[in-house]
C-alpha cells in the first residue's frame, strides 16, 4: 500500500484558508487520494477525492501535483467547526478496496 | 438518505464478557465494513464484506471477534471473552461497490464505545 506523510498538527485562524499537505511519493498511477476528518466523538467523514486532476465540491479543493506525489487539501474558509483530524489516504487497489488510516493532522482553528 | 446506523453508542462490560453491536448501513449498499478505533490512532479495518460474504478479514482476531452479515444488509459484530486492550470506538461503514469509481465512497457511521473494565 502507498504511504502517506501528514504533519501531526497544524493551526488556521478562523475566516483564512487552511491548507492541509500530504506526502505519497509511492503511489501507483491507478490509485486515488482521499481526504476523510473525523471531528471529536463522531465517525469519520468523508471530503474529497481525486486520481490526477484538482478536484473541488462545496466542502473543498483537493489540488494533487502534476507527479501525484503530493496532495493539498483546501478549506477556502475555515471555521471552528472545522477542528477536527484529516486524514489522507491513498486508496489500496487490488480487488477490494478499502481505506487503511494513518495518524492524520489534527487541525486547529482559532478565533 | 438515511446514514448507517450503529448500537449500541456507548458499552461498558467487564473483561472477560461478551458484547454485540449491530449496524445497518445504507441501502443499497453492498460493501460493509468494521473498524476499530483505539483512543488517538486512525480506524483500523477489521473485516469487510461484499453483501454477505467476507472479503477481508485478514486483520480480525479471529480467536474472540466474530462478524457476520445476513441476508447482506445487517451486521453484527461480537467479541467474547472481551479483554482490557479492546476498550475502543468500534465503526460500521458502507458503500456502494468498490471504491475508486467515480462518484463512489464510503460513508461511516458514528460509532459504538466500549469500554472494558
Amino acid at each position: 500500500d502507498a504511504k502517506t506523510t501528514q504533519p501531526t498538527s497544524m493551526d488556521c485562524a478562523e475566516g483564512r484558508a487552511a491548507n492541509l499537505p500530504c506526502n505519497h511519493s509511492t503511489i501507483s498511477g491507478n490509485e486515488y487520494v482521499y481526504w476523510y476528518r473525523q471531528i471529536h466523538s463522531q465517525g469519520p467523514q468523508y471530503i474529497i477525492h481525486g486520481l490526477k486532476n484538482n478536484e473541488t465540491n462545496e466542502m473543498a479543493s483537493l489540488i494533487i501535483t502534476e507527479d501525484r506525489k503530493s496532495s493539498t487539501l483546501i478549506l477556502p474558509h475555515a471555521t471552528l467547526r472545522d477542528t477536527a483530524v484529516y486524514y489522507c489516504i491513498v486508496l489500496s487497489g487490488g480487488s477490494n478496496y478499502k481505506l487503511t488510516f494513518g495518524k492524520g493532522t489534527l487541525l486547529t482553528v482559532n478565533p | 438518505e438515511a446514514g448507517v446506523a450503529q448500537s449500541p453508542r456507548y458499552k461498558i462490560i467487564e473483561k472477560r464478557q461478551s458484547v454485540a453491536f449491530w449496524c445497518n448501513p445504507i441501502s443499497g449498499h453492498a460493501t460493509l465494513y468494521w473498524y476499530q478505533q483505539i483512543l488517538g490512532q486512525g480506524p483500523k479495518l477489521l473485516i469487510q464484506f461484499q453483501n454477505n460474504g467476507v472479503v477481508d478479514d485478514s486483520q480480525l482476531p479471529k480467536d474472540r471477534f466474530s462478524a457476520e452479515r445476513l441476508k447482506g444488509v445487517d451486521s453484527t459484530l461480537k467479541i467474547q471473552p472481551a479483554k482490557l486492550e479492546d476498550s475502543a470506538v468500534y465503526l460500521c461503514a458502507s458503500s456502494r461497490w468498490y471504491l475508486g469509481s467515480s462518484g463512489n465512497t464510503i460513508y461511516f457511521g458514528e460509532g459504538s464505545w466500549l469500554t472494558v473494565v
